[in-house]
């Protein structure tokens, strides 16, 4: 079994619309969970972290963890065509070098005008 | 905000011979560097994390002998593929950590190099 499981979708939505992407996971260890956006031939960037349970809200972005079901989404209200773009997530159980970061598969989404 | 490079950001070369990949951190100081892999369709794999200095530290399955790291400076990180062969094909991505005031140790990714091996 993978530590991250990501579906690759692709995900195709209408602009406007709301996005749920998800990932599941295996390591209780895991404290610290992003998420990644990475357009085609570009290296990811870190849009959100969270730190344990909870939601946190940035603009239309909204990242929610569920540590008892090992459970993470990123929400993205209003789509726009400008958010097409693959979403990775990823965990560490320490923010510092000395802890890997696992990155699940990423979801390939398409918001189409 | 941190700026990471990657040189050359695609090459294609013959079986066997060696190819050299740059990563730089533009305007702040790399403490630590990051060597990732990702085949299509698929998550970054690290393959190696170099500090300044010191020897890369790989992971588990990948050859040390095959993939040469250099971190010889806190701006600059190199990955050498030696004796390339098409199974090595793939997309490689550094990142860089450090000496930048964050509330995360927050890795800042390059934008990839495209290697193919013929």
């Amino acid at each position: 079994q993978k530590e991250v499981e990501q579906d690759p979708g692709p995900l195709s939505v209408p602009e406007g619309a709301i996005v749920s992407l998800n990932c599941t996971y295996s390591n209780s260890a895991f404290q610290y969970f992003m998420w990644y956006r990475q357009y085609s031939r570009k290296g990811p960037e870190l849009l959100m972290y969270t730190y344990s349970s909870g939601n946190k809200e940035d603009g239309r972005f909204t990242a929610q963890v569920d540590k008892s079901s090992k459970y993470i989404s990123l929400f993205i209200r209003d789509s726009q065509p400008s958010d097409s773009a693959t979403y990775l997530c990823a965990m560490a159980s320490q923010y510092s070098s000395a802890s890997k970061i696992i990155f699940g598969s990423g979801t390939r989404l398409s918001i189409r005008p | 905000g941190a700026v990471v490079s990657q040189h050359p950001s695609w090459v294609i070369c013959k079986s066997g011979t060696s190819v050299k990949i740059e990563c730089r951190s533009l305007d702040f100081q790399a403490t630590t560097m990051f060597w990732y892999r990702q085949f299509p369709k698929q998550s970054l794999m690290l393959m190696a994390t170099s500090n300044e200095g010191s020897k890369a530290t790989y992971e588990q399955g990948v050859e040390k002998d095959k993939f040469l790291i250099n971190h010889a400076s806190l701006t600059l990180s190199t990955l050498t593929v030696t004796s390339a062969h098409p199974e090595d094909s793939s997309f490689y991505i550094c990142s860089a950590q450090g000496g930048i005031p964050s509330p995360v140790n927050e890795q800042f990714f390059g934008p990839g190099t495209r290697l193919t091996v013929l």
